[in-house]
Order: structure tokens, then sequence, then C-alpha cells
């Protein structure tokens, strides 16, 4: 099993750009969600899913859409690349929502200049 | 706001020493409570996680232990070795997990 994979590794945008942050995983989980990490403020939830078709905000949503179309994928769009948006993101994927283990890809470093 | 307050922000200890990192919520719903691990250039992953119905976990070098009248938990590494320098996250939610801003635990030889 490959796991959760993330691509690109790295991407450089500039303000106003848009792009789309790919996520797959291939353990059959329902629950996907995306994070940012910035310095001092932990991960951060963006948007989530129980299941395909079904997606809600987490909490902090604004200038970025997902969808979930399949079980296996669940990108992350960046629809107009802001400084702000400068970070480094994290799918993760488990089992089900609830107190299971949430596994992590390994992350896409933004720059937004 | 942070819903999951983490402390120290960082801490060094020697090899053998015990490293310890605490964590307060605010939530009482909250019914999980994970710690992750996470080393540079690679994504977190789960150390170990406790359920409020007990107050002690352990697993190997690792401890977590739980106080749900202080709404407070924390980790204990023991014996710390220099594989264990990285950053830790303290966790809690249903599902939907509330991060604390990590603490970056440096072993020194």
């Amino acid at each position: 099993n490959a796991g959760v994979t993330q691509t690109p590794k790295f991407q450089v945008l500039k303000t106003g750009q848009s792009m789309t942050l790919q996520c797959a995983q291939d353990m059959n989980h329902e629950y996907m969600s995306w994070y940012r990490q910035d310095p001092g403020m932990g991960l951060r939830l963006i948007h989530y899913s129980v299941g395909a078709g079904i997606t809600d905000q987490g909490e902090v949503p604004n200038g970025y859409n997902v969808s979930r179309s399949t079980t296996e994928d669940f990108p992350l769009r960046l629809l107009s690349a802001a400084p702000s948006q400068t970070s480094v993101y994290f799918c993760a994927s488990s089992y089900r929502d609830g107190a299971y283990e949430q596994y992590f890809g390994p992350g896409t470093r933004l720059t937004v200049t | 706001q942070q819903q999951v307050k983490q402390s120290p922000q960082s801490l060094i200890v020697q090899k053998g020493g015990i490293s310890i990192i605490n964590c307060a919520y605010e939530n009482t719903a909250f019914d999980y409570f994970p710690w992750y691990q996470q080393f540079p250039g690679k994504g977190p992953a789960l150390l170990i996680a406790i359920r409020p119905d007990v107050s002690e976990k352990k697993e190997g070098r690792f401890t977590i232990s739980f106080n749900k009248s202080a709404k407070q938990f924390s980790l204990h590494i023991m014996d710390s070795q220099p594989g264990d320098s990285a950053t830790y996250f303290c966790a809690a939610g249903w599902g939907k997990l509330q991060f604390g801003a990590g603490t970056q635990v440096v072993v020194t030889p």
C-alpha cells in the first residue's frame, strides 16, 4: 500500500493564480481531510469529507474548495492564491470519522509570492 | 481561538532523561486525545492515543496521563533517545481533530 500520497511536493505560485493540490489514498478510508501547518499554529483543518460526495468546512476554509467524487481522491483547490496561503499542506485519511488513527501524506510546501 | 493549548513550545533533554509535554483543552465533548510525532520534512504520524475513560496509557517509553476534571493531558517520554528528536503535537476531538501548536523536542547525546 502506498498509503496517502500528495502531489506536488513543492509549488510556487504568484498572487491570483489558481492550482489544485492532489491527494489520494489506497486504504479504502471513508474519512479524508486537509490541514495547513504554519509555525506556532499547529495543524488547522481546512476541509474534510466523510465519504464520496460529502464534504464540509473545517476551521479555516476561506479561499479553498474541495470535492470528493471517489473514495480514493480528495483534491484541494486554491481559487485565487494569496500570500497568506503560503504554508505546508497535509492531506490525511482515516477509516471513519471518529476515534481512528489519521494517516498523513508527506505534505506540499506552497509559496505564494 | 485555539481550543487545545500545548506547552512548552520547545524543550531540550539529555539522552536518558524524561521529556514532558502538557496540553489543555476546553471542549468537554472531546472524546479522543491522540499524540502525533513529526520528523522534519515528513507528515505527522500517530504515536499514542487515549480515550477519557482511562487516566493513563503506556506504550513502550511513551505514556499519556489524562486528567478529565482538569481538562488536561500530558505526554511523558521516558529514557529519551536522540531518535526521539521531533515535533510532537497533541490533539483532541472526535474525527475532526483540534491540534495543539506543537513542541519541538531535542534530545542531546
